[in-house]
């Protein structure tokens, strides 16, 4: 069965450190691959997607993803994380007919100044 | 640009009444869909829709309804609510597979 897991549920972080958080899917193709945030009381927002070509995309804010296939991941990275960037995360896969994205259980990424 | 815009954004029912929830997207996106958000669950699809008059059951289509009379419009009806249905709902609309727009939601409590 297609699924996207996000192993972690809750992850803080201190201001100016390094984040990653983690999604692995599960699906019988090589899929689109999308992450997700979403800042309280809001709908989500596109951060960044894979379809082909170079594993490693850049999104907006300052996050990039890497594609490995072999591991059927997709971690989202950020080098320096801001206060602002507190909030969850989801990471989606898809490539049904109609455009249906499958989400993972989200993260929520806490900031410590 | 309004993009995604669902009514209403708040909403308390009894057990047993009904309700519309409205999409309406102004991208001439063709592809609309529902989904509710629950703690710990992520979004589950409830239903989607690939065109103006089309639709098709998502994940958790029970105890839902939904029209796409027009193509900008997606709405979601619950005939007899119940309290498992209290959720935040999100529409969000596509053009194909380049990723979704959605509306603010609509926090739905049932008691």
């Amino acid at each position: 069965a297609q699924s996207v897991t996000q192993p972690d549920i809750h992850i803080t972080v201190s201001e100016g450190a390094s984040l990653e958080l983690r999604c692995n899917y599960s699906y019988g193709a090589t899929p689109y691959l999308f992450w997700y945030v979403q800042s309280p009381g809001q709908g989500l927002q596109l951060l960044l997607k894979y379809f082909s070509g170079d594993t490693l995309v850049q999104g907006i804010k300052g996050f990039e993803a890497e594609f490995k296939r072999s591991q059927s991941s997709f971690n989202l990275r950020k080098p320096s994380v801001h206060w602002s960037d507190a909030a969850e995360y989801f990471c989606a896969v898809g490539r049904t007919q109609g455009g249906k994205l499958i989400f993972g259980q989200g993260t929520e990424l806490s900031v410590k100044p | 640009n309004a993009g995604v815009t669902q009514t209403p954004k708040f909403r308390v029912l009894k057990t047993g009444q009904s309700m519309t929830l409205l999409c309406a997207q102004d991208m001439n996106h063709e592809y609309m869909y529902w989904y509710r958000q629950d703690p710990g669950m992520g979004l589950r699809l409830i239903h989607y829709s690939v065109g103006e008059g089309t639709t098709a059951k998502g994940e958790v289509p029970d105890g839902y309804n939904v029209s796409r009379l027009k193509k900008q419009n997606f709405l979601l009806g619950l005939e007899s609510a119940a309290p498992s249905q209290t959720s935040v709902y999100f529409c969000a609309s596509s053009y194909s597979y380049y990723g979704y727009t959605f509306g603010s939601g609509t926090r739905l409590t049932v008691v």
